[in-house]
């Protein structure tokens, strides 16, 4: 049983299109997390949330907006879509808000 | 602004020889890092960590060591095996921060 589950697993699209990724977590945790990683591999925040509550958003365009229906589900909504977002995105949690992490498999999303 | 650094992209090693994965950084006031383990197609696992209060830790035929002086971690393998091929990202945050910077992560081979 996967504890933090991502779908889907690959997204192949068109600029312009609006585009959503799911991340479920069934360990408990109480933070959840979207990270980016990009060609040259940095692997970088973008988005935390502790109980349902958005507490670090980084420097990420507000085309990206994340929704937390309940404390297992973090979900990404990107509008418009541009080629410089083709990366790979990683959910992950943790039980508290600096804690040790779990990753989810990741999302390889390409923007045509 | 990489504020932490893992400066050799891969790195061979023959079968039950010593795996030595460096990461430098440049903050002082990073106090907690981290170790995951990453395989292809999967979300980066957690390793081992340390504590800045300490400059070793061993867990099995992991060891970190932590430089404070020189802002330098490495990570410990021995015996190297086949099944430790992966790519290693060391991970890093302050006391009053509440995110990890990573690396861009080691690609280990182990030669059988």
């Amino acid at each position: 049983d996967t504890a933090v589950s991502q779908t889907p697993k690959y997204l192949v699209t068109q600029m312009g299109n609006d585009k959503s990724i799911k991340c479920e977590q069934n360990l408990g945790h109480d933070t959840m997390y979207w990270y980016k990683q990009d060609s040259k591999k940095f692997l970088k925040i973008m988005f935390s949330y502790n109980n349902k509550e958005l507490i670090i958003n980084e420097t990420v365009p507000n085309r990206f907006s994340p929704k937390s229906p309940d404390k297992a589900h973090l979900n990404l909504h990107i509008n418009s879509l541009e080629l410089g977002d083709s990366a790979v995105y990683f959910c992950a949690s943790s039980q508290v808000l600096d804690g040790i992490q779990y990753f989810g498999a990741g999302t390889r999303l390409s923007v045509l | 602004d990489q504020q932490v650094k893992q400066n050799s992209p891969s790195l061979s090693v023959q079968e039950g020889r010593i795996s030595i994965l460096n990461c430098d950084y440049t903050n002082s006031m990073f106090d907690y890092f981290l170790w995951y383990k990453k395989y292809p197609a999967e979300g980066p696992t957690f390793l081992i960590s340390i504590s800045s209060i300490k400059d070793k830790n061993e867990d099995g035929r992991f060891t970190v060591f932590l430089n404070k002086s020189a802002k330098h971690l490495s990570l410990h393998i021995v015996p190297s095996q086949p099944g430790d091929s992966a790519v290693y990202f060391c991970a890093a945050k302050t006391n009053t921060g509440n995110q990890f910077y990573f690396g861009t992560g080691t690609s280990l081979t182990v030669i059988p």
